[in-house]
């Protein structure tokens, strides 16, 4: 069964970093892209960043790119998001997302965590 | 970037009515490369379909994903009491990857 596990979410102060952890289980995760999905309380669902398998691809939403930051250790089947320079506007649950498509192209099944809170003010 | 639009924004229906939802697509997505969720309040989104029309694991056969090109087709045959929540499209073929903006499936 397919788990992942985000953590790292809490409040923190306009300005401040944040980095959230998504610890993965039940699944070849060093052949699995990885990305973060979050959603603003009471909206829809914005893509943030996505990882390949080998975490030589990585991709951004204009929205972070600059100030977000994905990585991940394979050895520790852990996912990870650096966020700085943080807005009121980054406030949301932060989703860590299964991707779709491996690294080989092969279509499987997404899957997402519970999520985490992540809530910018002072 | 690819801009999905998905309509109605609310669609209120009564259970055991057949609901069709709409994802239209601003380009040509593959047909690999959409998805629908269903997310209820409180929880993370749950997947319907990948590949358009794949079903996803433990989901009922009332659901059904069609389409291609710009036009990709969510159908609930016979609604049952738990399938009132929004409903996402989803492109992951092209970065940025994009969701519709949703559709709010409420009962009447």
């Amino acid at each position: 069964e397919v788990q992942l596990l985000e953590s790292g979410g809490g409040l923190v102060q306009p300005g401040g970093s944040l980095r959230l952890s998504c610890a993965a289980s039940g699944f070849t995760f060093i052949t699995s892209g990885m990305s973060w999905v979050r959603q603003a309380p009471g909206k829809g669902l914005e893509w943030v960043s996505s990882i390949t398998g080998t975490a030589l691809g990585t991709y951004y939403a204009d929205s972070v790119k600059g100030r977000f930051t994905i990585s991940r250790d394979n050895s520790k089947n852990t996912l990870y998001l650096q966020m700085n320079s943080l807005r009121a506007e980054d406030t949301a649950v932060y989703y860590c997302v299964k991707d779709a498509l491996t690294d080989y192209g092969v279509l499987t099944e997404s899957a997402w965590g519970q999520g985490t809170l992540v809530t910018v003010s002072s | 970037e690819i801009v999905l639009t998905q309509s109605p924004g609310t669609l209120s229906l009564s259970p055991g009515e057949r609901a069709t939802l709409s994802c239209r697509a601003s380009q040509s997505v593959s047909s690999t490369y959409l998805a629908w969720y269903q997310q209820k309040p409180g929880q993370p989104p749950r997947l319907l379909f990948y590949g358009t029309s794949r079903r996803a694991t433990g989901i009922p056969d009332r659901f059904s994903g069609s389409g291609s090109g710009t036009d990709f087709t969510l159908t609930i045959s016979r609604l049952e009491p738990e399938d009132f929540a929004v409903y996402y499209c989803h492109q992951y073929g092209l970065s940025p990857k994009t969701f519709g903006q949703g559709t709010k499936l409420e009962i009447k």
